[in-house]
């Protein structure tokens, strides 16, 4: 089945710096890959996701990029601010399953 | 509120009982997820539903774990004869009907502790 690495564990970073956080796959027949976002004691929110067909995507201060052939997957976050703190987690869908793999998750920290 | 909903949110039962959570997802949306949250972890998938039909389940889905979605609505997840090791949180997920829509949208969950 598919297998999901996600790095670094923990992210400090100060306020307005840029953050970033790595995924690699193994399954090379996945196809999306959505990022969530989950504060203490809350749900997971969806932040945001790109398919096996686009390279980059971007959403005001946060952007993913995929490298298919490395099986690797980024998401960026720029000029950070104290809300962005929380655990992010990776994920990724195999072609013809709906069920989402997630990584072990990243707690980012950004330091006012 | 039209997100997805769970209940109970917290859940406090004696190692061998039997528990049941339920889960509303987002009204137009046919597909419907269960995942287990340990803490420091991933949510992990257990099963999925198309409408009322359970097509994928998980290996982690053991025999004494079963859920339903009778009517293609809200679902359930039952587990009997908790063990300590069930302790955890318990995550439904719902999404959009069409195949080009992929995003699943979580519950906040139902936390398990087995005592």
């Amino acid at each position: 089945g598919e297998n999901v690495e996600q790095h670094p564990s923990t992210l400090s970073v100060q306020e307005g710096d840029s953050a970033v956080i790595k995924c690699t796959y193994s399954d090379s027949a996945s196809n999306y890959f959505p990022w969530y976002k989950q504060e203490l004691g809350k749900r997971p929110q969806l932040i945001i996701d790109i398919r096996s067909n686009v390279g980059e995507k971007k959403d005001q201060r946060i952007a993913v990029t995929l490298n298919k052939t490395a099986k690797h997957f980024s998401l960026h976050i720029t000029e950070t601010q104290p809300e962005d703190s929380a655990v992010y987690f990776c994920a990724a869908q195999g072609a013809g399953s709906y069920q989402l793999t997630f990584g072990k998750g990243t707690k980012l920290s950004v330091i006012p | 509120d039209t997100g997805v909903s769970q209940n109970p949110r917290h859940k406090i039962t004696k190692r061998g009982q039997n528990v049941t959570f339920r889960c509303d997802p987002i009204s137009e949306h046919n597909r419907l997820y269960w995942y287990r949250q340990t803490l420091g972890q991933g949510p992990e998938f257990l099963t999925y539903f198309q409408n009322e039909a359970q097509l994928e389940k998980s290996r982690l889905l053991s025999d004494r774990f079963s859920a339903e979605r009778p009517k293609g609505s809200f679902s359930t997840l039952e587990i009997q004869r908790t063990e300590q090791g069930d302790s955890a949180m318990y995550l439904c997920a719902s999404s959009f009907r069409t195949s080009s829509r992929y995003e699943q949208y979580f519950g906040p969950g139902t936390r398990l502790t087995v005592t």
